[in-house]
């Protein structure tokens, strides 16, 4: 069964760091490519970045030079590394998989690890 | 980077209402577009990939439609689990970006 965990969530104090990970089973976390999206309270869903099979990492303007994805293939997990958090970095995380083939990327998401970023 | 614009933002409409939310890219996303129901709380549904694939255990009452720029969800006979927010989100190039969202409210 495919299935994707998001784990790291928490509260957290403006400026300090958290990592987020998401375990993958059923498939490789180097597989097409995998991504994180959030929702901020009462917000729509953001991306927030990417990191293809090839290496490739993207990262939304919000985010950039503060958050960095990474991976284990060893153990198939994802990170996201927060830095320098914000209170506006509040929201539902998501991870999330592409599973693309001829023309179609299907997704598969975990359900979610919360971050709360207040003093 | 790929600009995806949603509309109506919100709508209100009866059980059984014929419903359809459009998407446009700034640019084309070849088939590379999914549509998702996102209930608060929760993780958001794949209901389509590929403009028009229907995911396993998806009720056909749900559709899409459209080619390289504009995109259209239909639910051809909306049901009462059917009020949600629905998003398009191109998968084609990153940023991968959503659009804003079409809340389906309960008239």
């Amino acid at each position: 069964e495919v299935q994707v965990v998001e784990t790291g969530g928490g509260l957290i104090q403006p400026g300090g760091s958290l990592r987020l990970s998401c375990a993958v089973s059923g498939f490789s976390v180097t597989k097409n490519y995998m991504f994180w999206v959030r929702q901020a309270p009462g917000k729509g869903l953001e991306w927030v970045s990417v990191l293809y099979g090839d290496g490739r990492e993207f990262y939304a303007d919000s985010v950039k030079g503060r958050f960095t994805i990474s991976r284990d293939k060893s153990r198939d997990i994802l990170f996201l590394q927060m830095n320098t958090l914000r209170a506006e970095d509040t929201a539902l995380y998501f991870c999330a998989s592409a599973q693309c083939s001829g023309g179609s990327c299907p997704t598969i998401w975990g359900q979610g690890t919360q971050v709360t970023v207040s003093s | 980077d790929i600009q995806m614009t949603q509309s109506p933002s919100s709508l209100s409409a009866s059980v059984g209402d014929r419903v359809t939310v459009t998407c446009r890219a700034s640019q084309s996303v070849i088939t590379y577009l999914n549509w998702y129901q996102h209930k608060p709380g929760t993780a958001p549904k794949l209901l389509i990939s590929g403009i028009y694939n229907l995911e396993r255990g998806v009720p056909s009452r749900f559709s899409g439609s459209g080619s390289e720029t504009e995109f259209t969800l239909t639910i051809s006979s909306l049901q009462p689990e059917d009020f949600a927010t629905y998003y398009c989100h191109q998968t084609y190039s990153p940023p991968l970006t959503f659009g804003g969202g079409t809340r389906v409210e309960i008239k």
